[in-house]
């Protein structure tokens, strides 16, 4: 059981390049987040996805995009990397059982946008 | 949004000491969780506590929702214990805001 993989770990791109971030667990899970942690920050939500089919917007959606591509994987896309986007970045997967949720999250993606 | 704050910012013990950890925010929740990220950036969920009392272990958490605030109570600290405590709070937009966390470290 790996839980939450994400990939890659590391990533450098200049800016205007476009790349994608991918997730996935093996737990079954219906609903999945993408988050981005900025020094001295909490986690601020990216999008997120609520069942396999369904995205919906975060707190800091705005040159990002997502695919759910399955109940499995969550895909992050940036289309135009901005030094803005210089970040690191968490997956998530979560449950509930007996009313209470647990989120699940990744190693973490570090991006540096130059 | 809601607002969630945390205090302190920072906290340097000495192994073997206690410690509370303190969650405000400015509305009614309906979920609310205390998360431990390590020295090396994993995020591991502790809690989940939109009011009551939950022990497990060494850790202790209360949350009084009615005055908005939820505490996580850290005894006999460990080295191990060190990182950063992140609260997170949903409120009726059915989103996990963050706090900015409170940075522990714990001196041997």
């Amino acid at each position: 059981n790996a839980g939450v993989t994400q990939t890659p770990k590391f990533q450098v791109l200049k800016t205007g390049q476009s790349m994608t971030l991918q997730c996935a667990q093996d737990m079954n899970h219906n609903s999945m987040y993408w988050y981005r942690q900025d020094p001295g920050m909490g986690l601020r939500l990216i999008y997120y996805s609520a069942s396999e089919g369904t995205t919906d917007k975060g707190e800091v959606p705005n040159g990002y995009n997502v695919s759910r591509l399955n109940k499995r994987e969550f895909s992050l896309r940036l289309e135009s990397a901005a030094p803005s986007q210089t970040s690191v970045y968490f997956c998530a997967s979560s449950r509930w059982t007996s009313g209470q949720e647990t989120q699940y999250f990744g190693p973490g993606t570090r991006l540096l946008v130059l | 949004g809601i607002q969630v704050e945390q205090s302190p910012p920072d906290l340097i013990l000495q192994e073997g000491a206690n410690s509370t950890l303190r969650c405000n925010f400015s509305d009614s929740v309906n979920n609310l969780q205390w998360f431990h990220q390590n020295p090396w950036g994993q995020l591991i969920n502790l809690f989940y506590i939109p009011s009551g009392t939950k022990q497990n272990g060494r850790l202790s958490a209360t949350t009084v929702a009615t005055e908005r605030y939820s505490l996580l109570y850290i005894s006999s600290s460990q080295t191990t214990d060190s990182g950063v405590y992140f609260c997170a709070v949903e409120g009726s937009n059915y989103k996990l805001t963050f706090g900015k966390g409170t940075l522990l470290t714990v001196n041997p």
